[in-house]
């Protein structure tokens, strides 16, 4: 079982729509990162957060530490929202560097 | 503005041959990463430095080296290609360990 599972693995909607991509670990974490690849293959860092709620734009991140649980929600999604969608668990201490990776949602918005 | 760069963009090697991936940052951060991403099995750690003169070997190390000789720059050897070494990489760079991570634009390997 891997340690970061994020669901669904793809996830196709029409524009507008309100967007729900979870994550859950089964790792002691410090934070927890969500991460943005485009269709290019840059990658961009949306937000860490280790407790609560954050939101940017039309972005919002939520976790939920007891249960090791967090989601990404996108609001009025847009075609440009196409991108995989990345979750990270900091996992702080022990020898194997600090980030372990979901292997990421697919999502594909349709104007 | 601060920025991460990967050089080259696209590589093209044969088996056998000693490679070097350059990754430069200007955010004056301490700690640098470098990570190899495949179909189906997502980003994966392959070395890691906290500091200068500082390296660390991450989950998928064999085969690469990396050194630690200033605080901008964490080049990454490969000492022999192999073709299980194909993928695209990418360096990214963090100021501290608890503080989010920034990713470079990666580098397409493709060894022959």
């Amino acid at each position: 079982k891997n340690e970061v599972e994020q669901s669904p693995q793809n996830l196709t909607a029409q524009e507008g729509e309100f967007i729900t991509i979870n994550c859950s670990y089964s790792v002691g974490i410090s934070a927890l990162h969500w991460l943005q690849q485009h269709p290019g293959g840059g990658i961009v860092s949306l937000f860490m957060l280790s407790s609560g709620k954050k939101k940017h734009g039309r972005l919002i991140a939520t976790i939920n530490i007891q249960e090791k649980h967090s989601s990404l929600h996108i609001t009025a999604s847009h075609p440009r929202d196409s991108a995989v969608y990345i979750c990270a668990a900091l996992h702080y201490g022990g020898s194997q560097g600090n980030l372990i990776f979901g292997k990421g949602t697919k999502l594909s918005v349709k104007p | 503005d601060a920025e991460i760069t990967q050089s080259p963009r696209h590589k093209i090697t044969e088996t056998g041959r000693q490679v070097t991936l350059a990754c430069h940052q200007t955010w004056n951060h301490n700690n640098m990463f470098w990570y190899r991403q495949d179909l189906g099995h997502g980003l994966r750690l392959i070395h890691y430095s906290y500091g200068v003169h500082d390296t660390n070997k991450g989950e998928v190390s064999d085969g690469y080296s990396v050194s630690r000789s200033n605080t901008e720059d964490l080049p990454l050897t490969l000492e022999s290609a192999a073709s299980s070494q194909t993928s695209v990489y990418f360096c990214a760079s963090s100021e501290i360990t608890v503080t989010e991570q920034f990713f470079g634009p990666g580098t397409r390997l493709t060894v022959l």
